[in-house]
């Protein structure tokens, strides 16, 4: 089955840069999608195919994906980035395939 | 507006029954594929199960193969999970989702889920 691994949390300073990883063996040959999760609601889609938005997400959001890793970048980080972050992706022998999670603190 | 609206989850004793519902509106329900994915308390998303538009393919996650039944009715905008032989560890928050694709397969709009406790 595929795995995807992903730092536990990622700590930033307010205005400041968050990458996000999210590892699996040769993940740059799939398409990365990441969810943001704040407490006590669903998931919410903020990039898609590696690296593009959905209507209505800021341009704060982007995302890259290469060799073994895909990164999740929030610039200009803000009190209500913080929430947990999770990427996914599509395999043939595993179907939908989520990562473990990461926990984003601005602090 | 675009919306999925779960329902039926509750508390249940291992080795019971649940059927969960999803009601969609806001969007053409039957040309979309939809997908389950639950959250156990505490942990990470697990997908559970995918079915096409027409519901003629369908997929489980291996954890809940041959115990649930993912089924839909597009002339009621409805998708349903028939969970039977329930375990602890299907205790979670299930959500419905929408399937988006673009060069991948993704979850573009989710609904905020029901709650399945199964506990003696």
């Amino acid at each position: 089955s595929y795995v995807l691994t992903q730092p536990p949390s990622v700590s930033v300073a307010p205005g400041q840069t968050a990458r996000i990883t999210c590892g699996g063996n040769n993940i740059g040959s799939k398409s990365v999608h990441w969810y943001q999760q704040k407490p006590g609601q669903a998931p919410v889609l903020v990039v898609y195919d590696d690296s593009d938005r959905p209507s209505g997400i800021p341009e704060r959001f982007s995302g890259s994906n290469s060799g073994n890793t895909a990164t999740l970048t929030i610039s200009r980080v803000e009190a209500g980035d913080e929430a947990d972050y999770y990427c996914q992706v599509w395999d043939s022998s595993s179907d939908w395939v989520f990562g473990g999670g990461t926990k984003l603190t601005v602090l | 507006e675009v919306q999925l609206v779960e329902s039926g989850g509750g508390l249940v004793q291992p080795g019971g029954s649940l059927r969960l519902s999803c009601a969609a509106s806001g969007f053409t329900f039957s040309s979309y594929e939809m997908n389950w994915v639950r959250q156990a308390p505490g942990k990470g998303l697990e997908w559970v199960s995918y079915i096409s538009s027409s519901g003629s393919t369908i997929y489980y996650a291996d954890s809940v193969k041959g115990r649930f039944t993912i089924s839909r009715d597009n002339a009621k905008n409805s998708l349903y999970l028939q969970m039977n032989s329930l375990r602890a560890e299907d205790t979670a928050v299930y959500y419905c989702a929408r399937l988006g694709y673009g060069s991948g397969y993704y979850m573009d709009v989710w609904g905020k889920g029901t709650t399945v406790t199964v506990s003696s």
